[in-house]
């Protein structure tokens, strides 16, 4: 099993609609969890980070954490087509080491 | 704000030949990390610091080796350049392990 793990997509959504991406992680132990976004022949950015139970929500984001099913999501409202991207899961369980998920692509249609 | 900066952006090599990646930073970060990401792949660790003078193996180690001699300055080094070598490297910085890393543009390599 996989330590993180994404699927691969590709997820295609209409404008307007909402883009729900999922993650799993097999360390029960983690603490950090971050979601960044790739878009193509670029470097990841920082999209969200949460380290608690429950939903943390900005602007359009919104990350859901549940670390008793072992899995962390994020959602993207009113998607808009510079949403497309892929888009990397990533664990840390208070190591040194973050351990980043393969990521999903997101292509959202004008 | 320069954040994290990478040099070069586009690098060919030939086999056997060596090169140094640059990776600078100006967040005063004390744990900086080197990644490469092949196509339609994760990144993989190679090495990491925990601040001037500590560095420690990641995930892919192999045919690479770092130094840390100031905060700023994280460099990879690759020796004997191999064909399995061609890839995009990234380096990043945080303030803790727990925290947001943040990324350099990235380093564009091939190997022929």
């Amino acid at each position: 099993q996989k330590e993180v793990e994404q699927n691969s997509g590709p997820l295609s959504v209409p404008e307007g609609a909402i883009a729900s991406l999922n993650c799993t992680y097999s360390d029960r132990g983690s603490q950090s969890f971050f979601w960044y976004r790739q878009y193509s022949g670029k470097s990841p950015e920082l999209i969200m980070f949460i380290y608690s139970n429950g939903d943390k929500e900005d602007g359009r984001f919104t990350a859901q954490l549940n670390k008793a099913s072992q899995y962390v999501s994020l959602l993207i409202r009113d998607s808009q087509p510079s949403d497309s991207a892929t888009y990397l899961c990533a664990v840390n369980t208070g190591g040194f080491k973050t351990i980043f998920g393969a990521g999903t692509r997101l292509f959202v249609k004008a | 704000n320069a954040g994290v900066t990478q040099t070069p952006k586009f690098r060919i090599l030939k086999i056997g030949q060596s090169m140094t990646l640059q990776c600078t930073q100006d967040m005063n970060h004390n744990y900086m990390y080197w990644y490469r990401q092949d196509p339609g792949m994760g990144l993989k660790l190679i090495y990491y610091s925990v601040g001037a003078g500590i560095t420690d193996k990641g995930e892919v180690p192999n045919g690479y080796n770092v130094s840390r001699s100031t905060t700023e300055d994280f460099p990879l080094r690759l020796e004997l350049a191999a064909p399995s070598q061609t890839s995009v490297y990234f380096c990043a910085s945080s303030s803790d392990k727990t925290q947001p890393q943040h990324f350099g543009d990235g380093t564009r390599l091939s190997i022929l």
